[in-house]
């Protein structure tokens, strides 16, 4: 069974539409993350949920709200596509707020034309 | 505020070869410091990792790390390099207190030539 898996894994979509990438983890975890990984590969993190709460929110245009409905999910949901929002996205998790290791999903790779 | 800096976005070494990806970090207080694998379209899988205790830490596949915290350097290496070595490296930091969130280096794609 994958720990934290994401889908879709490949989403090519045309500008000004909504689409949303689902998390789900496995592993019992209270935290979860998103983060963007650029083409130039540089990763950032987006957003941080801890037992459903939003403890991270780093400066992502409004279009973006994450969405957890439980503690084993943590969704994307993305408005108005731009074509500046072409990355690979990807979810993790951790064992609570200050564990030692995060656990990544395989990504999903947004292509916005 | 705390950063890290991965030096050489690209590095070959021949197979058999030592394996060096560098990685120095700017923190106010000492993190938790990460090295972490990406494989062609995968997600990041952890190599290893240092908290506290042993400075020379020890990760999967025959990789180790080495904490100097007077050269706020957290160096990546393995004795001889195999081909499914080829990948991207990523250095991270981790906070300890507050929102205790991950910052990553621009990671170092290592080429393995045979």
């Amino acid at each position: 069974d994958t720990a934290v898996s994401q889908t879709p894994k490949y989403l090519v979509t045309q500008m000004g539409n909504d689409k949303s990438i689902k998390c789900e983890q496995n592993l019992g975890h209270d935290t979860m993350y998103w983060y963007k990984q650029d083409s130039k590969k540089f990763l950032k993190i987006m957003f941080s949920y801890n037992n459903k709460e939003l403890i991270i929110n780093e400066t992502v245009p409004n279009r973006f709200s994450p969405k957890s409905p439980d503690k084993a999910h943590l969704n994307l949901h993305i408005n108005s596509l731009e074509l500046g929002d072409s990355a690979v996205y990807f979810c993790a998790s951790s064992q609570a707020q200050g564990a030692t290791e995060a656990f990544f999903g395989q990504g999903t790779r947004l292509t916005v034309v | 505020a705390q950063s890290v800096t991965q030096l050489g976005s690209h590095v070959s070494v021949s197979e058999g070869a030592l394996v060096l990806l560098r990685c120095n970090y700017s923190s106010s207080v000492p993190p938790y410091l990460f090295w972490y694998v990406q494989y062609p379209n995968q997600g990041l899988q952890l190599l290893l990792k240092y908290t506290t205790g042993a400075t020379l830490v020890k990760g999967i596949n025959g990789f180790e790390a080495e904490f100097k915290k007077s050269e706020t350097s957290f160096h990546l290496t393995k004795p001889s390099a195999h081909m499914s070595d080829a990948a991207e490296y990523f250095c991270a930091v981790r906070l300890t207190s507050g929102t205790y969130k991950y910052i990553f280096g621009t990671g170092t794609r290592l080429k393995v030539l045979a």
